[in-house]
């Protein structure tokens, strides 16, 4: 089955305590991203990435970073948690497309992060 | 500045009745997509419009994009209790490439038994 696997699915943190979201898809997708839904604000992007080794900031990168070393996996790693972080995260992937239209992205089941 | 206004935010409708959501923006969009999303689960994608006036049909479900491609409507005939969830317009931007994603704040679509 196509999908967007991300691990846990819940989490309680401390401040400052290191941590790790992992995200994985079987779908040889190029673009992968990081969103965090919060009340109110929407979905807003935290980093992107349009291939192996290719990543950059999104809309709120602060305190987030990511790697991508391999084509499925794409880590969000927190180093130092804040309860500013404390949201519901969601991984993404999408084809490049090349034909001037997004095909839109296939979402894991989302990651709830309580940073306390 | 949020760049797609949905509305209305809330709608709580009786089973069977018709509505309509809007998404709306100042911006041109290449192409555009609707999203639902469940309680605990992840957006999932519904449509993605792409030429100006376009309208397509899901079942019930039926999607405009608009002829400036800036703004798009979902309309929902005899909506059932499985149509609940909240739902998300997206889009690329014209000139940011056509995998970043802007999303819609949304609207959380209530359909009362």
């Amino acid at each position: 089955e196509a999908q967007v696997t991300q691990n846990p699915r819940y989490l309680i943190t401390v401040t400052g305590k290191k941590l790790t979201v992992t995200c994985s898809q079987n779908m040889n997708h190029e673009y992968m991203s990081w969103y965090r839904q919060d009340p109110g604000l929407g979905l807003r992007q935290i980093y992107y990435s349009m291939n192996v080794e290719v990543t950059d900031k999104g809309d709120v990168p602060e305190g987030y970073k990511v790697s991508r070393k391999e084509k499925r996996n794409f880590p969000l790693i927190l180093e130092s948690p804040s309860p500013n972080q404390t949201s519901l995260y969601f991984c993404a992937s999408s084809p490049r497309t090349g034909t001037g239209y997004s095909y839109g992205y296939t979402f894991g089941s989302g990651t709830r992060l309580t940073v306390v | 500045t949020q760049l797609l206004e949905q509305s209305p935010q809330f709608l709580s409708i009786q089973e069977g009745e018709n509505l309509t959501v809007y998404c709306n923006s100042s911006s041109v969009f290449s192409s555009l997509q609707w999203y639902r999303q469940e309680p605990g689960e992840g957006p999932v994608l519904l449509v993605t419009v792409v030429t100006g006036g376009e309208v397509k049909k899901l079942k019930r479900l039926t999607f405009q994009f608009g002829d400036a491609r800036k703004d798009s409507s979902l309309h929902i005939t005899a909506a059932q209790p499985g149509d609940t969830g909240l739902y998300l317009c997206a889009g690329p931007l014209i000139n940011f490439g056509n995998e970043k994603l802007t999303f819609g704040t949304g609207t959380r679509l209530t359909i009362i038994p």
